[in-house]
């Protein structure tokens, strides 16, 4: 099993719709989460981190599930600016640096 | 502005020969990291360093060096003994040493390809 995992889609909607992704984590001593954004061929770049209690920017909503360990990403009235990728990230903070990336969720939003 | 610079953007290296990436940031961040990121794959990270002078190895460091004598510049060395270095290379920086909530701040990454 992989240590986050992420289903790659493509999810296609149509603007306004409202889309939801799922990040499953495996180690269950994982402290911090976030959402980034990377657009076609560039770099990634933090979209949000994930709280405990859940958190919400504008039309973007992220929340944590620790028993089931994921994370979700909810992303209401798309809009074609949202066309991206959408990478999980996970830190298990084991004592030493390391930061575990998903392979990303893409998503195309259509006119 | 403050930010992460990489360069060069586009680098293509014949077999057998090594390339050095340049990473440099004016955010007086602390520690600085490199990724490479294949299709289909998370980042995936070689080397990192915390501090000045010191640096530790990442998950897939083989065939790869690093030097960081600069707090501002940490240049990653691609050796003819990685197999399949064609990737787009990230480097990233945080404000602290890498602890488990600090962000991540990203450079423009650059696209190696082996000829």
């Amino acid at each position: 099993r992989k240590e986050v995992e992420q289903d790659p889609g493509p999810f296609n909607v149509p603007e306004g719709a409202t889309v939801a992704f799922n990040c499953t984590y495996s180690n269950s001593a994982s402290q911090s989460f976030f959402w980034y954004r990377q657009d076609c061929r560039k770099e990634p770049k933090l979209l949000m981190s994930v709280y405990s209690s859940g958190n919400e920017d504008g039309r973007f909503t992220a929340q944590l599930n620790r028993a089931s360990q994921y994370i979700s990403l909810l992303i209401r009235d798309s809009k074609l600016s949202d066309s991206a990728t959408y990478l999980c990230v996970v830190n298990p903070y084991t004592g030493g640096f390391k930061t575990i990336f998903g392979a990303g969720t893409r998503l195309f939003v259509k006119a | 502005d403050g930010g992460i610079t990489q360069s060069p953007k586009y680098l293509f290296r014949k077999e057998g020969q090594n390339v050095t990436l340049s990473c440099e940031q004016n955010l007086n961040h602390d520690a600085m990291y490199w990724y490479r990121q294949d299709p289909g794959q998370g980042l995936r990270l070689i080397y990192y360093s915390q501090i000045v002078n010191d640096f530790q190895k990442g998950d897939i460091a083989e065939g790869y060096s690093v030097s960081r004598e600069k707090k501002e510049s940490f240049p990653l060395t691609v050796t003819s003994a990685q197999k399949n270095p064609t990737a787009f290379y990230l480097c990233a920086s945080t404000k602290g040493r890498g602890s488990g909530t600090d962000t991540q701040y990203f450079g423009p990454g650059t696209r190696l390809t082996v000829l």
